[in-house]
């Protein structure tokens, strides 16, 4: 069935450097991709999202990446600031499906 | 403020007992998702609404049921409830139901139970 993972459950990263967080995909009919940030005790939040037209989309100090080839999404954060600590969460969705959510990673920004 | 809306924030119950969580969506939204997360499980998608009408259903329990009404907020109803059952419980909305539609998710209801 269709599924939805990451490659690392945390990861730890210098306050100023950046993050990549990946996501990998199993139906490849997916065709919407989200990236969510979820702080403690707080809903969701919409980071940023692409379709399966694109390979890449910008937006204010993020950018998603995705490749349909492996099935694989990545957030890429810059510049990465303690407001950015979290657990991300990647999303897939296609048509007649309904989201599907990664089990998260958790973002921790060292100072 | 992602202007979706949930009460109560927070709930504390017995076991056996039986509550209400109430969403109101973002202005201009048609469809309703409700989503619960415990401690050990990611998001896990519930039921979906759409303009009134149930549109999917994914992994919710006998004992829970959803609706959503005409002017289109959403109640989740769950019932005998168990320890199991304490979680966040989330409401998200969007535009309409289908591919392409970003969801916007509330705060969500804490619910504990005793």
């Amino acid at each position: 069935g269709e599924s939805v993972g990451l490659h690392l459950p945390t990861l730890s990263v210098q306050e100023g450097d950046n993050s990549i967080i990946n996501c990998a995909y199993s139906n490849s009919a997916s065709d919407y991709f989200i990236w969510y940030k979820q702080e403690s005790g707080k809903g969701p939040q919409f980071i940023i999202d692409i379709r399966s037209n694109m390979d890449k989309r910008q937006g204010q100090r993020v950018t998603v990446l995705l490749n349909k080839t492996v099935k694989h999404l990545s957030l890429q954060i810059a510049a990465t600031q303690p407001g950015d600590s979290a657990v991300y969460f990647c999303a897939e969705m296609g048509y007649g499906q309904n989201f599907v959510f990664g089990p998260g990673t958790r973002l921790s920004v060292l100072p | 403020d992602s202007g979706v809306t949930q009460t109560p924030k927070h709930l504390i119950t017995a076991t056996g007992q039986r509550v209400t969580l109430r969403c109101s969506p973002r202005s201009g939204d048609l469809s309703v998702y409700w989503y619960q997360q415990s401690l050990d499980q990611g998001l896990q998608f519930l039921i979906q609404y759409y303009n009134g009408e149930e549109r999917a259903k994914g992994n919710i329990l006998e004992r829970f049921s959803a609706q959503q009404f005409p002017d289109l907020h959403s109640e989740l109803n769950l019932s005998s409830l168990e320890l199991g059952d304490s979680a966040l419980y989330f409401c998200a909305s969007s535009v309409q139901g289908g591919s392409g539609n970003t969801i916007y998710f509330g705060e969500g209801s804490w619910l504990t139970v005793v």
